[in-house]
């Protein structure tokens, strides 16, 4: 069973930084592109980035170009996200998902607050 | 990259069917067959209903379908059901630029 555990969410001040985490199971993980997609409260989804299968190559909506950034460990099956520089816009519950075409299965989603 | 339209909300009785529309333009969903669709219920991961604007995952009821005409592409629920209440997102991969974009979302209430 394909799972995606994520964590690493939590309360923020404006400017600070915070690295999310999405551990996977349950498929060959340095086989899939993976990505992150966010919904803000209220609001629709938003994709956010996405890492290619290799990692050499990435990919950032422009909202967070340069302030975040994706990366993995296929050798711990995880993905992750380093987000720096927040802003109260990036207040959302982030998802990491498999695949980037379309996004056939989806982490448990983790809430990003950046607030002071 | 701009969000696709889709209606905010839409409306339906049990065992009616409804079309959701997602549109774009010439150059996004016009150029490329990389619709995807999906159902989203409040306080849940995101689930996969159609890929590739046609495809449907194993295990997905085939009373959802997807379709493409011009520069809009469809999702259309058959015999709708109380659990399909639910938010559904359209979206486009584009391939020229490795992106993807999310239409706005359509809150869809079963009467």
């Amino acid at each position: 069973e394909v799972q995606l555990l994520q964590s690493g969410g939590g309360l923020v001040q404006p400017g600070g930084s915070l690295r999310l985490s999405c551990a996977a199971s349950g498929f060959t993980f340095s086989l899939y592109a993976m990505t992150w997609v966010r919904q803000a409260p209220g609001k629709g989804l938003e994709w956010v980035s996405v890492m290619t299968v290799s990692g050499s190559r990435t990919y950032y909506a422009d909202s967070v170009k340069g302030r975040f950034t994706i990366s993995r460990d296929n050798s711990k099956n995880t993905l992750f996200l380093q987000m720096d520089s927040l802003r109260a816009e990036d207040t959302a519950v982030y998802y990491c998902a498999r695949d980037h075409r379309y996004s056939s299965f989806w982490g448990q989603g983790t809430l990003v607050t950046v607030s002071s | 990259q701009s969000a696709l339209t889709q209606p905010a909300s839409m409306s339906g009785s049990p065992g009616q069917s409804i079309s959701i529309s997602c549109t774009g333009t010439s150059t996004d969903v016009g150029d490329y067959n990389y619709v995807s669709w999906y159902q989203h219920h409040p306080g849940k991961a995101p689930k996969l209903l159609i890929y590739d604007v046609t495809n449907r995952p194993p295990g997905v009821s085939d009373r959802f379908s997807g379709s493409k005409s011009g520069n809009t592409a469809s999702l259309t629920i058959s015999g709708l059901q109380a659990e399909d209440e639910a938010d559904y997102y359209c979206s486009l991969y584009t391939s020229s630029t490795y992106t993807r974009v999310f239409g706005g979302g359509t809150k869809l209430t079963v009467l």
